[in-house]
């Protein structure tokens, strides 16, 4: 059973500060890795893909892939309000040729003003 | 341009009914999948589809789940017999090519399934 591991948290973090988002998966043949932002009765939002070692930025998102330790992380800089909301991390089925994506339970943020 | 939009946004059965669900993706978009996302859980995936190429019907909970897809367009949903435990938000997505690494997906707004 392939699997991608996520604290659910909530994980709260003062308006301005640095949020760290982790997530762990098991598929070694995995080459594909996305989060998604998920407010609450709404559907996921794609905000970050990365598919190499090492980081990519995005505005005041950073992803950052560790394909030897299996693991993808996502800062936000300077968190607003406006970025409390669950993370998905998602992982490309690697045994897959359909694309299909293996989700996290979610990490829930929660910026305080 | 427009997103992949889904119909009903929601829908509320009996137990024992069938429900019909429908996906229209992104435009030029050949891959289509369907996820489910129960209750305060991450998303299951339960079909994908990529032009006439036989679809993955991998994730399909069981024989009363079932999917069609016309061409590189509509797909519908089908869940015949409805139980309670079918009640999830259904959750449709398309992307550019659905085998490839680059393969952002994109989602719908999805249909919240009640059983009563």
């Amino acid at each position: 059973q392939k699997e991608v591991e996520q604290n659910s948290g909530p994980l709260s973090v003062p308006e301005g500060a640095i949020a760290s988002l982790n997530c762990t998966y098991s598929d070694r043949g995995s080459q594909s890795f996305f989060w998604y932002r998920q407010y609450s009765g709404k559907s996921p939002e794609l905000i970050m893909s990365i598919y190499s070692n090492g980081d990519k930025e995005d505005g005041r998102f950073t992803a950052q892939l560790n394909k030897a330790s299996q693991y993808v992380s996502l800062l936000i800089r300077d968190s607003q309000p406006s970025d409390s909301a669950t993370y998905l991390c998602a992982v490309k089925d690697g045994s897959s040729n359909t694309g299909k994506l293996i989700f996290g339970q979610g990490t829930t943020l929660q910026v305080k003003p | 341009g427009a997103g992949v939009s889904q119909s009903p946004s929601n829908k509320v059965t009996e137990k024992g009914k069938d429900v019909e669900l429908r996906c229209d993706p992104i435009s030029g978009h050949t891959a289509l999948y369907w996820y489910r996302q129960r209750l305060g859980q991450g998303l299951e995936f339960l079909i994908y589809f990529q032009g006439n190429s036989a679809p993955d019907k991998s994730g399909l909970p069981s024989d009363r789940f079932s999917a069609e897809r016309t061409g590189e367009s509509v797909s519908t949903l089908t869940i015949q017999r409805t139980q309670q435990e079918d009640s999830a938000v259904y959750l449709c997505a398309s992307s550019l090519i659905g085998g490839a690494s680059y393969n952002e997906q994109f989602f719908g707004p999805g249909t919240r399934l009640t059983v009563l």
